[in-house]
Formats: C-alpha cells, sequence, structure tokens
C-alpha cells in the first residue's frame, strides 16, 4: 500500500515569486507519482507525472517536479507564479505492479496574490 | 464521448433516501474509477473497475455503497439510505489499462440533508 503526504494544506505567494508544494510518498514497492490540479469550479487535470528516466518532469506550463527517491519526495516548484495558477494541486502515487489505483494527498491550495 | 461525464453534477436528497450517480468514461476506455472528495479532504479511492476482471471494492466505506459497470462502458454508483456523512462530491475518472493517467469527471455534488 502507498501513502501521500501533503504537509501545506494552504500556500499564499505574491504573483511572480517562486513556490514549491511539498509532497512525500510511503511505499514498499518502486512507485509512479502525478501531480493533479483543480481550478475553481473544475474537474481534476494532469499536471505532470514521473514514470522512469529522468527524475525532473515538466509541464507546460512552467510547472516542474523532481522525483528524489532517497528523500521519498516528489516536490512541485514554479519560479514564478501567475494569477491563473491559484487551484488546488494534488500529489498522487500508484505502485509499479499490478493494479493502478492511485492513492492522492490531501491536497495543497495554491493562493496567488497580487 | 470526449471526456468522462457524470451525471447529475448536483444531487441534494434526503436523509434515508436512496441515490445513483452515472459515469460515462471516455469511449475506449477498459479501466474506470470512482473516488470521493469531501469538503476540505483529499481523494478517497471508492472502487476500480478493469475490463471484465473482479472490481476492487477495497474502498467502499460501507454496505451501503455498490457500484455496477455494463461491460467497458457506464457506471453508476449506488448509496442506500443515505447519511449525512455521504455528502462528498463523488468523482469518476477513467483510463486506458496501459496508461499511467486518469482523466477526471466534473463530479457529482452530492448533499444529503
Amino acid at each position: 500500500a502507498q501513502s501521500v503526504t501533503q504537509l501545506d494544506s494552504q500556500v499564499p505567494v505574491f504573483e511572480e515569486a517562486p513556490v514549491e508544494l511539498r509532497c512525500n510518498y510511503s511505499s514498499s514497492v518502486s512507485v509512479y507519482l502525478f501531480w493533479y490540479v483543480q481550478y475553481p469550479n473544475q474537474g481534476l487535470q494532469l499536471l505532470l507525472k514521473y514514470l522512469s528516466g529522468s527524475t525532473l518532469v515538466e509541464s507546460i506550463n512552467g510547472f516542474e517536479a523532481e522525483f528524489n527517491k532517497s528523500q521519498t519526495s516528489f516536490h512541485l516548484r514554479k519560479p514564478s507564479v501567475h494569477i491563473s495558477d491559484t487551484a488546488e494541486y494534488f500529489c498522487a502515487v500508484r505502485g509499479t505492479g499490478g493494479g493502478n489505483k492511485l492513492t492522492f494527498g490531501t491536497g495543497t491550495q495554491l493562493k496567488v496574490e497580487l | 464521448g470526449a471526456g468522462v461525464s457524470q451525471s447529475p453534477s448536483n444531487k441534494v436528497t434526503e436523509k434515508g433516501k436512496d441515490v445513483e450517480l452515472r459515469c460515462d468514461p471516455i469511449s475506449g476506455h477498459t479501466a474506470l474509477y470512482w473516488y470521493r472528495q469531501r469538503l476540505g479532504q483529499g481523494l478517497e479511492f471508492l472502487i476500480y473497475f478493469q475490463g471484465n476482471s473482479a472490481p476492487d471494492k477495497s474502498g467502499l466505506p460501507s454496505d451501503r455503497f455498490s457500484a455496477e459497470r455494463t461491460g467497458e462502458s457506464v457506471s453508476t454508483l449506488t448509496i442506500q439510505r443515505t447519511q449525512q456523512e455521504d455528502s462528498a462530491v463523488y468523482l469518476c475518472a477513467s483510463s486506458l489499462r496501459t496508461d499511467y493517467g486518469y482523466t477526471f469527471g466534473s463530479g457529482t455534488r452530492l448533499t444529503v440533508v
């Protein structure tokens, strides 16, 4: 079984400032890792994923996340945020073995202010 | 369809009534999942269907909850004798068997009064 911890429930940040949303996971097996984003009044959308290969993965809108196996982390970063990045961000994990069930963290509300 | 469709988008029901929530996955997606998102909390796994295999029901919170799926198409989640603690957004997602990311629907917001 896997579990995900997102320690920060809310992260306020000014526009154009950098941001890091933390995600730590626990698993007895190898994992795939994901970040999902939920904009206000919308459904969840896949932001980026780590499956294998390079430990640094990027999204099309400037977010990146780095898989750190030794620290069991998959923190999400953006060097300069925009008002439109205001949303809830969920980290998720699943084992690489059989079954396809994602386990989600409790989410981090990113609020970008002017 | 182009995306995962859920209906109704909102449902208000009286305590003790039964409700049925519907999910239309993306055509060709063999895997279908139901999650529950309570206010201020993360996503809670409920049930997972993969093709013709037996569903993974390990997340269903009580025997008042059940779900069915016809082949690789529509799924319905039924909650019997609803309780106030069942109030939540119920999310459905689908994926290809070999895909690693889910596509989520917009959810059904259930309010039990």
